[in-house]
């Protein structure tokens, strides 16, 4: 009865590396969420994906990020070349896209540190 | 304008008392729901408490409850008989159905430490 999976949970890049992310939904959940949470801050909604299909995209920045979320495998979140300012926890979260279901469930979160 | 308040940055609470973390949220939407979430200092995400705009009754989970005063546009959350391990930080979240679809709107959080 795993739950979400998020891996790594820590990752360092250096300025200008390229940093990829990846969520493991809950089994059954069809529906993906990525936030970002910088230090001393609450979560900020980045994506919401479905398979093959990015449903909102209104909190990714527009360069540099972007998400998937393909037929097989896990979800993907990519940042290009980054810098200092994407240093934060990442947090994928999962839910089985009913209708009206209003519960999402979170993974651990990977902690994203840019030197 | 904040979508989601904490106003209260640090609080503390001798162990087995109650404390009351705030949040106030502001929407125009009619259907909405409200959460509250632990993050330790581990860094996960815990779901703590669910509060739907329609439901006609406090939201109670074991020693949490949920403090829901529509008309204030308040929900608050309360601890009774706090525990060490409760000291975390505490975020109140809101999902407005026709707003803003799925995604979680979250506040700035509220550092609870619980003191032996």
């Amino acid at each position: 009865n795993a739950g979400v999976m998020q891996n790594p949970r820590h990752l360092v890049r250096r300025r200008g590396q390229e940093a990829r992310l990846r969520c493991s939904p809950m089994k059954g959940h069809s529906h993906v969420y990525w936030y970002r949470q910088l230090p001393e801050e609450g979560l900020k909604f980045m994506v919401y994906l479905q398979k093959e299909n990015i449903i909102d995209e209104s909190g990714m920045p527009k360069e540099r990020f972007s998400a998937e979320f393909p037929k097989e495998g896990p979800s993907i979140l990519r940042i290009q070349q980054v810098v200092r300012g994407d240093s934060a926890a990442y947090f994928c979260a999962s839910s089985p896209g009913l209708l009206n279901y209003e519960w999402q469930y979170f993974g651990p979160g990977t902690r994203l540190t840019v030197t | 304008a904040q979508k989601i308040t904490q106003t209260q940055p640090g609080m503390f609470v001798q162990e087995k008392e109650a404390v009351t973390l705030d949040c106030t949220y502001d929407t125009s939407d009619p259907s909405y729901g409200l959460f509250w979430y632990k993050q330790p200092s581990s860094g996960e995400m815990i779901f703590l408490i669910y509060q739907g705009s329609y439901d006609q009754q406090n939201a109670t989970e074991g020693r949490y409850s949920l403090n829901f005063q529509k008309a204030r546009k308040s929900a608050n959350l309360v601890i009774s008989a706090s525990q060490l391990g409760d000291s975390a930080m505490y975020f109140c979240a809101m999902r407005e159905a026709e707003t803003s679809g799925s995604r979680l709107t979250f506040g700035e959080g509220t550092q609870l430490t619980v003191n032996p």
